[in-house]
Order: structure tokens, then sequence, then C-alpha cells
């Protein structure tokens, strides 16, 4: 079964500064994994994804994740935070020998930026 | 590409009374969508599986005489809300993925979502 654990619900950042949104997984195959972000009433917007390769993905408005096999996990990160990235992340998984499956996603993570 | 619509965005309803929410694919052909309800501060439920020109799947848990699906063409997907009840009151969000391009490695492209209320 495939799963992921998204263990805060919700994160605080001041504007400028780094951000960190965790997300750990489980597979019983390869992994791969993505990131959505929700805006208020919105559907999910895609961000990256992690197939195979560089461990570190970047994605749109400057998100980056870093996927650790060791650890089974798949951070999202952003070096300066801006206060237009406050919304609802979201970190999914597909196991790589599943087919056409849909996504699992975590609960969800709600970023606050404050300026 | 990859465009997925809903509609209506926001329906309020009476008790009762049934409901359609149309998920479509703009730009590309989905023999698959799913649905999925959010609510709120929770994650995504993954309810059913569309099929084009086959039955639905639903997830464990979710009663199918309930939520009707019909996915009568490449391009359209219904949720049908029977007799709606207060506690269906939710987020609904639809699926779809251009052929070709549909599980494995590649994202699922998602409608904007439709806000239910119940009265």
């Amino acid at each position: 079964a495939q799963s992921v654990a998204q263990p805060e619900d919700q994160v605080n950042v001041a504007e400028g500064n780094p951000l960190t949104v965790k997300c750990t997984y489980s597979v019983s195959g390869n992994p791969y994994l993505f990131w959505y972000v929700q805006y208020p009433n919105r559907g999910l917007q895609f961000l990256l994804k992690y197939i195979t390769g560089d461990n570190l993905v970047k994605g749109s408005y400057g998100f980056e994740a870093e996927f650790n096999k060791s650890q089974t996990s798949f951070h999202l990160k952003k070096p300066s935070a801006l206060v237009s990235d406050s919304a609802l992340y979201f970190c999914a998984v597909r196991d790589g020998n599943s087919g056409n499956t849909p996504l699992v996603f975590g609960k969800g993570t709600r970023l606050s930026v404050i300026a | 590409g990859a465009v997925v619509s809903q509609h209506p965005s926001r329906v309020i309803c009476k008790s009762g009374t049934s409901v359609k929410i149309e998920c479509r694919s703009l730009d590309f052909q989905a023999t698959t969508m799913f649905w999925y309800r959010q609510f709120p501060k929770q994650s995504l439920m993954l309810m059913a599986t569309s099929n084009e020109g086959s039955k639905a799947t639903y997830e464990q848990g979710v009663e199918k005489d309930k939520f009707l699906i019909n996915h009568a063409s490449l391009t359209l997907s219904t949720l049908t809300v029977t007799s709606a009840h207060p506690e269906d009151s939710s987020f609904y969000i639809c699926s779809a993925t251009p052929p070709g391009l549909a599980g494995g490695p590649h994202e699922q492209f998602f409608g904007p979502g439709t806000r239910l209320t119940v009265l």
C-alpha cells in the first residue's frame, strides 16, 4: 500500500526567509513523488515531481524538493518565501509499479508567510 | 494544454434535492477521470474512478447509489449527488489526464473544484 505523511498541519515563516514543508512516503516499489499547491476554493496546481535521476528537482514559482531515499522523504523548499506563497500544499505519491492509478495524497500542510 | 474544467463552481441546494457536477477535459480526451472529495482542512479523498463507456469504480465506503457517476463521452464525466443532505456539503474535485500520459510518472490535472452546500 502507498501512503504519504505530512507531519505539520501548519508552517509559519517570515517573508524572505527560507521555507521547508515536510513529506515522507511509503511505497513497495520505486516512488513517483509530486507536490501540489491549492489556493482557497481552487483546484490543485502541479508544482514539481521526482521520477528518477537528480535528487534535487526544481519546479514552478521557485520551489524545489529533495528526494532522499534512505529517509523516504521528499521535502518541499524555497530559498526565500513570498506572502503570495501562502496556501495549502499537498505531497502525493504513486508506486512506480502500479500503472494508471490515482495519486495518493498527504493530508496537506498550510503555509502562512508573514510580511 | 491539459485543462480540466468543472461546473458549477459553487452550488447551494435544499436537503433532499439532487445536484449534478460536470467535469470536462477541454483540450484532450480522457478515458479515465477521478473524483475526489475534500473536507475542510483535510486531504483529498478519492471517491471513484470514472471510466468512459463503462461503470465507475467506487472506493470502499462510498455509496454508489448516492454518488452517481456517468462518463458518457471522452471529454465529460458527471457526478450526481442524489437526495443531498447537509453532511454531503463538501468541495468536490475532479481530475483527468491525457491518454498516453496517464499513471506512472505523470502528474494528474485537476479541475478548479465545486463547492456544494446543502441547507
